[in-house]
């Protein structure tokens, strides 16, 4: 069975700081996808990255990179220059069948 | 191009009630996939279509069905409605074998 682990219920941010949001799996899978999302309040749930268990680069999309270390199986997200809207709630989520999520992390940015 | 949508946004019911969800899916994206949030138990899977054949289905009673029509659009039923189903109900589409998978904004259901 795969299992997503967040230890970090919550995290504070001051605003243009970086941040990383920790993120460990647990699979048997050789092939896998690791995803993080944000939710903010209205409950929307917002793609941010991907990182395929085959890449060999940390994924990166703007501000959001994935810090992948496949034998510690972790999937890190680290966002840089935050922002006051980057304050929600963060997934770490695993695709096998289907997406299975962790607990998440709220993350408060302070001005 | 327009995203995942989902409707009602919001809805209350009363116990013994049915409630049905709609989810159209980004244009070109056949998968559908549905999820329930909780407090308590945080994101579960509920079930999977595809091309309008369930593909897999998660660890939920009967009371919980959906459908997929020929356009790709999701609809999710839940039938003698409880307490506990009270949550956000999220859809998901992506293409076959994508490495992205899109969330509309959910359906919020309180169940009275």
């Amino acid at each position: 069975a795969q299992k997503i682990t967040q230890t970090q219920p919550g995290m504070f941010v001051q605003e243009k700081e970086a941040v990383t949001l920790d993120c460990t799996y647990d699979t048997s899978d050789q092939s896998y996808g690791l995803f993080w999302y944000k939710q903010p309040s209205s409950g929307e749930m917002i793609f941010l990255i991907y990182q395929g268990s085959y890449d060999e680069q940390n994924a990166t999309e703007g501000r959001y990179s994935l810090n992948f270390q496949k034998a510690r199986k972790s999937a890190n997200l680290v966002i840089s220059a935050s922002q006051l809207g980057d304050s929600a709630m963060y997934f770490c989520a695993m695709r096998g069948v289907y997406l299975v999520f962790g607990a998440g992390t709220i993350l408060r940015v302070k001005s | 191009k327009a995203g995942v949508t989902q409707t009602p946004r919001y809805l209350i019911k009363t116990r013994g009630q049915q409630v049905t969800l709609s989810c159209s899916p980004i244009s070109g994206h056949r998968s559908v996939s549905w999820y329930q949030q909780t407090p308590g138990q945080g994101l579960q899977f509920l079930f999977e279509y595809f091309s309008e054949t369930q593909r897999n289905k998660g660890n939920f009673p009967g009371r919980f069905s959906g459908r997929q029509f020929s356009n790709s659009r999701s609809e999710m039923n839940v039938s003698t409605l409880e307490l506990g189903d009270s949550a956000l109900y999220l859809c998901a589409s992506s293409e076959q074998g994508a490495d992205t998978i899109y969330f509309g904004e959910g359906s919020w259901l309180t169940v009275v």
